[in-house]
């Protein structure tokens, strides 16, 4: 009974190329939310997706940044040309279609982005 | 004005005392709040849930003060493995589970 996956742990990315964060959801769940934290700094929410739709899409930067949920296959938040303020921990969390956030939910492990 | 704060502490604590410590939020309307922690970066836990008669989980005390608009959480006979960051959580909007997070208390426990 795997949680929330995320992969890759750690990623590596020049100043302009692309990056591509994966969340799998825990098994069951249809709902996935992203969150980033900075350096010293608190989660700030980014997007919320359900499968095929995204809900909330409030904390998303207008520019370079983009999520998806498809029908098959896991999360994908995508930012294109990356600059060095981009360098984050990148969380994702899952909660089942009938729950909602009364009861809290449940982090993935993370994806460690560094801009160098 | 952050719409969750924190004292980042941090907060050292001897082994075996008690630390409290608060978080203030700034939307009267919020719900639900709760306790995360987070160990070195990594990902956050859930704690417990802050309900409004307060509630207690083993050694975690979780109090809700909505005229003041502050949660607590105190920590009794305080564990080595207690040292983390605690993280405010609350709930900004009712229709979906929309969290903000406060940046964390540190609490650090010597021996």
């Amino acid at each position: 009974n795997a949680g929330v996956m995320q992969n890759p742990r750690h990623l590596v990315r020049r100043r302009g190329q692309e990056a591509r964060l994966r969340c799998s959801p825990m098994k069951g769940h249809s709902h996935v939310y992203w969150y980033r934290q900075l350096p010293e700094e608190g989660l700030k929410f980014m997007v919320y997706l359900q499968k095929e739709n995204i809900i909330d899409e409030s904390g998303m930067p207008k520019e370079r940044f983009s999520a998806e949920f498809p029908k098959e296959g896991p999360s994908i938040l995508r930012i294109q040309q990356v600059v060095r303020g981009d360098s984050a921990a990148y969380f994702c969390a899952s909660s089942p279609e009938d729950v909602w956030g009364g009861y809290g939910y449940t982090f993935g492990s993370g994806t460690r982005l560094t801009v160098v | 004005r952050k719409e969750v704060e924190q004292d980042p502490g941090p907060f050292n604590v001897p082994e075996g005392a008690t630390v409290a410590f608060n978080c203030t939020y700034s939307n009267s309307a919020s719900q639900s709040f709760f306790w995360y922690r987070q160990d070195c970066r990594k990902e956050p836990k859930l704690l417990m849930s802050v309900y409004s008669s307060g509630n207690e989980d083993g050694r975690f005390t979780a109090q809700l003060n909505r005229a003041s608009q502050y949660i607590s959480l105190l920590i009794r006979d305080s564990k080595l493995s207690d040292s983390a960051t605690y993280l405010c959580v609350v709930e900004e909007d009712d229709s979906w589970g929309k969290f903000q997070f406060g940046a964390g208390t540190q609490v650090v426990v010597t021996p």
